[in-house]
């Protein structure tokens, strides 16, 4: 079946620096979505990204759409104490989707 | 979007015994799934919940662990029965509109088998 691959698994960063995590599928993807989930939370739907080569921003966040829709980045712009949390990313096999490992980001003020 | 509620939001449940798991949506929706998440860990999904029909269980969970009930689109259970430490695990309920659109998430249900 589909392996979603997420890396790093872990990142501390102090705030203001800048963060990137990526995300790889052994198969093309018709999507990938990505979510946030902050400590003690539930996971909370982020963005989804459809076609090849797809760049979506919001605010300090800009998602990324590989042109063989086979990976994905997220990168946060000037991390702020608020960003903490597990990033993850999910791409559909049939009607499942199926997650990544997620990739905790620890933020210092 | 979906408003999801899921109880109960905690339990710690003697090993031995079945807990059920409810998970009640504000609207009609296609899909409903079932994860389970280790601390620190990722999703993992267990199966695929179906109006009227048997769930579809992906690898490595059995319809005699975890039994689950849709009767409508609004609602679903979770069983997790004959429960043993191993299942001490955060349970979350999700929902899509269509196929591989934007899951929404219930609370979770934090389990603790002791």
């Amino acid at each position: 079946g589909q392996q979603v691959m997420q890396i790093p698994q872990y990142q501390h960063v102090q705030e203001g620096e800048d963060f990137t995590t990526y995300c790889n599928s052994s198969t093309t993807l018709s999507n990938i979505q990505w979510y946030k989930q902050r400590p003690g939370g539930h996971p909370v739907f982020l963005i989804q990204l459809v076609k090849s080569g797809e760049v979506k921003k919001q605010k300090r966040l800009t998602f990324q759409f590989g042109e063989a829709k086979k990976n994905s980045s997220l990168h946060i712009t000037a991390t702020q104490t608020t960003d903490v949390g597990t990033y993850f990313c999910a791409g559909g096999e049939g009607f499942k989707t199926i997650f990544g490992a997620g990739t905790r980001l620890f933020v210092k003020a | 979007s979906a408003v999801i509620s899921q109880k109960p939001s905690r339990d710690i449940c003697q090993r031995g015994t079945s807990l059920t798991i409810q998970c009640q949506v504000d609207s009609q929706v296609t899909m409903m799934f079932w994860y389970r998440q280790q601390p620190g860990q990722s999703l993992t999904l267990i199966a695929t919940a179906n109006q009227g029909s048997e769930a579809t269980y992906e690898s490595g969970f059995v319809i005699d662990k975890f039994p689950i009930s849709r009767p409508n689109l609004t609602f679903s259970t979770l069983t997790v029965s004959n429960m043993s430490p191993e299942d001490s695990s955060i349970y979350l309920c999700s929902v899509e509109q269509g196929a591989n659109t934007e899951a929404f998430f219930g609370q979770g249900t934090r389990l603790t088998v002791v």
